[in-house]
């Protein structure tokens, strides 16, 4: 069956290093995405893509990057970890750009920043 | 921009009672509309959608319909039970942008 999976599911990592979150779904898809979950917020779009070589920034991108070099799989990677880091990061795909689309999600990577 | 706002929880109900979750939105074209569930420790998944006005989105006994008037898409179900407990996430998609979404509503159903 076709699935979406994150890794890993914790981590914990000190201040100032750089992390690299991973995602990968087996559907095919051309858009993914990356969100960060925190209480009181709900989710905020960090950066997403349209297909391989497009990357663009969401809400709250600073100190993110993405790159997207195959369809399966885009990484996210924090370049300098900072405690307001700490969060569930959630990725999603979904088959178009289309406003028809649901997303598919991930299971999330909880990470603490410390 | 675009903006989702879902009445703030915890929402706490006894079993069989009636649910409603509030969701109003407001954006700059003609929107689709989505409430997503997410149980404990899980990623969220599509709980019912609806792509135009006056569509009924359905699934599990919960329905929303889409509200052009009054900008609303209001979670609904007649008869809840334990297993609803989760987080409720109401979001739109407006112009094939990215999903944005509310704060989410919290349910706990007690037995």
């Amino acid at each position: 069956d076709a699935e979406i999976t994150q890794s890993p599911r914790h981590k914990i990592t000190e201040t100032g290093r750089q992390v690299t979150l991973a995602c990968h779904q087996t559907w095919n898809h051309n858009n993914m995405f990356w969100y960060r979950q925190d209480l009181g917020h709900g989710l905020r779009l960090i950066h997403y893509s349209y297909g391989v070589q497009d990357t663009n920034k969401g809400e709250v991108s600073d100190g993110y990057s993405v790159s997207r070099s195959n369809t399966e799989d885009l990484p996210l990677t924090l370049e300098s970890a900072a405690s307001s880091q700490t969060s569930v990061y959630f990725c999603a795909s979904s088959p178009g750009q289309g406003t028809n689309y649901g997303y598919t999600f991930g299971s999330g990577t909880r990470l603490t920043v410390v | 921009g675009n903006s989702v706002t879902q009445m703030e929880g915890p929402v706490t109900l006894s079993e069989e009672a009636f649910l409603t979750i509030n969701c109003t939105y407001t954006a700059t074209g003609y929107p689709s509309l989505f409430w997503y569930v997410q149980y404990p420790g899980e990623g969220l998944q599509l709980l019912l959608k609806a792509t135009k006005a006056d569509d009924k989105g359905s699934n599990k006994g919960f329905e929303a319909t889409y509200r052009k008037e009054t900008t609303s898409f209001h979670l609904e179900k007649g008869s809840v039970q334990v297993s609803d407990s989760a987080v409720y996430f109401c979001a739109l998609s407006d112009l094939g942008t990215p999903l944005v979404f509310g704060k989410g509503t919290r349910l706990s159903v007690i037995a």
